[in-house]
């Protein structure tokens, strides 16, 4: 069974400044996507960024980028130059390339980001 | 457009109640899910629907009925629903049935259903 650990429920970076948000995750398959999903109190979950286990290298998205390691099967979020819309529950998520539906989620960090 | 649209985005309903909850899109996409999310957990997934017809029902009471009358379109029948069903209950959907993966999903906002 796969699973997703979060181990930061709640975290706070000053405006501007740069935070990595954790996830580590478990399984025995090799072909897998990670994601990183976004919730704001508006609730609606937002793709923030997508990795495909089989690229080593790791994915970016303008102030987003992640640290992906597969032996150490970690899945870092890094946010650079915080701004106060950044605020919001940050979610982890494991899916396998399998054609399953069901996302294995890690149980969230809450992330608020300080003027 | 982008956007998975639904409505309504509040609801409070009694327990001899019947309602419904609607989503729509009109990405193309032809698998749409239902998730229910309890305050500060992530989403858990309740029904799929690939190409219209329901594929994955994750062991939901009956209580909640879900409906897909075409492509751009799934419904969420709610009857005799119980104080503990109070949550936020988010639509998705993403292109192909199965390829989620792939692409990720587009989320809708949600509905907010309170039981009393």
């Amino acid at each position: 069974a796969q699973t997703v650990t979060q181990s930061q429920p709640e975290m706070s970076v000053q405006e501007a400044e740069t935070v990595t948000l954790s996830c580590t995750y478990d399984t025995s398959e090799s072909n897998y996507y990670l994601f990183w999903y976004k919730q704001p109190p508006s609730r609606q979950m937002i793709l923030v960024i997508r990795q495909e286990a089989y690229k080593q290298q790791n994915a970016t998205e303008n102030r987003f980028s992640v640290n992906f390691q597969k032996a150490a099967k970690s899945f870092s979020l890094k946010i650079s130059d915080s701004q106060l819309g950044d605020t919001a529950m940050y979610f982890c998520a494991f899916i396998l390339d399998s054609g399953t539906y069901k996302y294995i989620f890690g149980t969230g960090t809450r992330l608020k980001v300080l003027a | 457009d982008t956007e998975v649209t639904q409505t309504p985005k509040h609801l409070v309903m009694g327990m001899t109640n019947k309602k419904s909850l609607k989503c729509e899109q009109h990405m193309g996409h032809r698998a749409m899910y239902w998730y229910k999310q309890k305050a500060k957990k992530p989403p858990e997934l309740m029904f799929v629907y690939s190409y219209e017809k329901l594929s994955i029902n994750e062991s939901v009471p009956s209580r909640f009925s879900p409906e897909c009358p075409n492509s751009s379109l799934l419904n969420l029948h709610l009857h005799a629903l119980q104080p503990e069903d109070s949550a936020l209950y988010l639509c998705a959907s993403s292109p192909k049935p199965g390829q989620g993966a792939n692409y990720g999903y587009t989320f809708g906002s949600g509905t907010r259903l309170t039981v009393v």
